[in-house]
This record gives structure tokens, C-alpha cells and sequence, in this order.
């Protein structure tokens, strides 16, 4: 069966600093793995997804993320935290039977000014 | 497109009363899922649907909830008998094909008083 663990239920950083969020997963088969932000109250919106092509994937607002098979890891990283980029991330992963997501519990980031 | 859209937004409810929730996909979208998402947590799947058919149910979901499609568009998930352990965010998603990225709905928190 599929799992992600997302280490680190909460990250602070400083305003300008680098964005490391930590994913792996465990998949029986090739994943296609996703990330996911989160505000209050809302739903989730897709940040960039890996599908099996390139091993880094550029997602929207700066954000990239590298698919590292022999680690299965999925690390979401940001060069320079924006005051805006506090919110909750979710990894997720998908691909077997039925493509349904199993998802991390979460990292929430903190954006220090 | 609209996106997904979800109905209501907040329910407050008393415990034992029945709810039911709205899920509109964005059109065309074959696939879609429902998810709850507990405090704290990441979404967990409750069941899909391809077109009509409920193909997977989770074993979250107990035989006090049930979920429908008819025609295939928009979508109800209906709980019996709410718990206080039913409060949660109830998340919808579309996609267009199994594979294809899921798009998630703002949600609806329910809360069982």
C-alpha cells in the first residue's frame, strides 16, 4: 500500500530564506506524487505534481520539488520565503488501482519577517 | 470553469440529525472523490466515482454514510445520525481521468454539536 511521511508537522523560517519541506513516500509502484498548499478555511491547491518525466518539477510561486527514487523522496523547496507562503502543505502520492491520493499529515509554514 | 464548487460551505448540526452536502465537478470531469480532513490531519478518502458509478467506498465510510451521483455530475454525501466524530472538513474533488490531476473544492466544515 501506498504511505507518505512528511517530517516536521511545523517549519518556521525567516522572510528571504530558503524552503525545505520533507516528503518521502512508498509506493509498489511508479507514484505520481503531488504537492499541495493549503490556506484557512479553503481547499487545496495544487502547487506541482511529478507524473514520471523530468525529476524536477517547477510549480507555481517559485516553487520546485526533485523526485529522488533510490531516497523516495519528494522534498518541496522554495529559494526565498514570501510573507504569503504561510500556509499548511500537503504531499500526496497516487498511482495504484484506483489514482485516489494518500496524503501526508501536513507540514505548516511559518514565514518570520 | 468555475472550478469545483461545494455546498454548504459550513453546516452546524446537533448530533443525530442527518446533513447532506453538494459536490459540483468541474464539467466534463469523469472522476470524482470525496475526502475528510480532521484537525491536524492530511485528507483521508472516503469513496470515487467514474460517471455514476461509486466504484470504491472507504472503510471510513460507515454504513451511516452514503454518497450518490445520479447522471453522473454533481454529486451528495449524505450522513445518518451525525456523531461528534463526524466534525471535519468534507473535501470534494474532479478529475478528468484517472490519472489526470485531482481539483479540489473550497469544502464543507461540519461541526456536530
Amino acid at each position: 500500500a501506498q504511505s507518505v511521511t512528511q517530517l516536521g508537522s511545523h517549519v518556521s523560517v525567516s522572510e528571504g530564506a530558503l524552503v525545505l519541506l520533507r516528503c518521502n513516500y512508498s509506493s509498489s509502484v511508479p507514484p505520481y506524487l503531488f504537492w499541495y498548499v493549503q490556506y484557512p478555511n479553503q481547499g487545496l491547491q495544487l502547487l506541482l505534481k511529478y507524473t514520471s518525466a523530468a525529476t524536477l518539477v517547477k510549480g507555481i510561486n517559485g516553487f520546485e520539488a526533485e523526485f529522488k527514487k533510490s531516497e523516495t523522496s519528494f522534498h518541496l523547496t522554495k529559494p526565498s520565503a514570501h510573507m504569503s507562503d504561510a500556509a499548511e502543505y500537503f504531499c500526496a502520492v497516487s498511482g495504484e488501482g484506483t489514482y485516489k491520493y494518500i496524503f501526508g499529515t501536513g507540514t505548516r509554514l511559518k514565514v518570520l519577517a | 470553469d468555475t472550478g469545483v464548487s461545494q455546498n454548504p460551505r459550513h453546516k452546524i448540526t446537533k448530533r443525530g440529525q442527518n446533513v447532506t452536502f453538494r459536490c459540483d465537478p468541474i464539467s466534463e470531469h469523469n472522476r470524482l472523490y470525496w475526502y475528510r480532513q480532521t484537525l491536524g490531519q492530511g485528507p483521508e478518502f472516503l469513496t470515487y466515482f467514474q460517471n455514476e458509478a461509486q466504484l470504491e467506498k472507504s472503510r471510513l465510510l460507515s454504513d451511516r454514510f452514503s454518497a450518490e451521483r445520479p447522471k453522473g455530475s454533481f454529486s451528495t454525501l449524505e450522513i445518518q445520525r451525525t456523531e461528534q466524530g463526524d466534525s471535519a472538513m468534507y473535501l470534494c474533488a474532479s478529475s478528468l481521468d484517472q490519472a489526470d490531476t485531482q481539483y479540489f473544492g473550497p469544502g464543507t466544515r461540519l461541526t456536530v454539536l
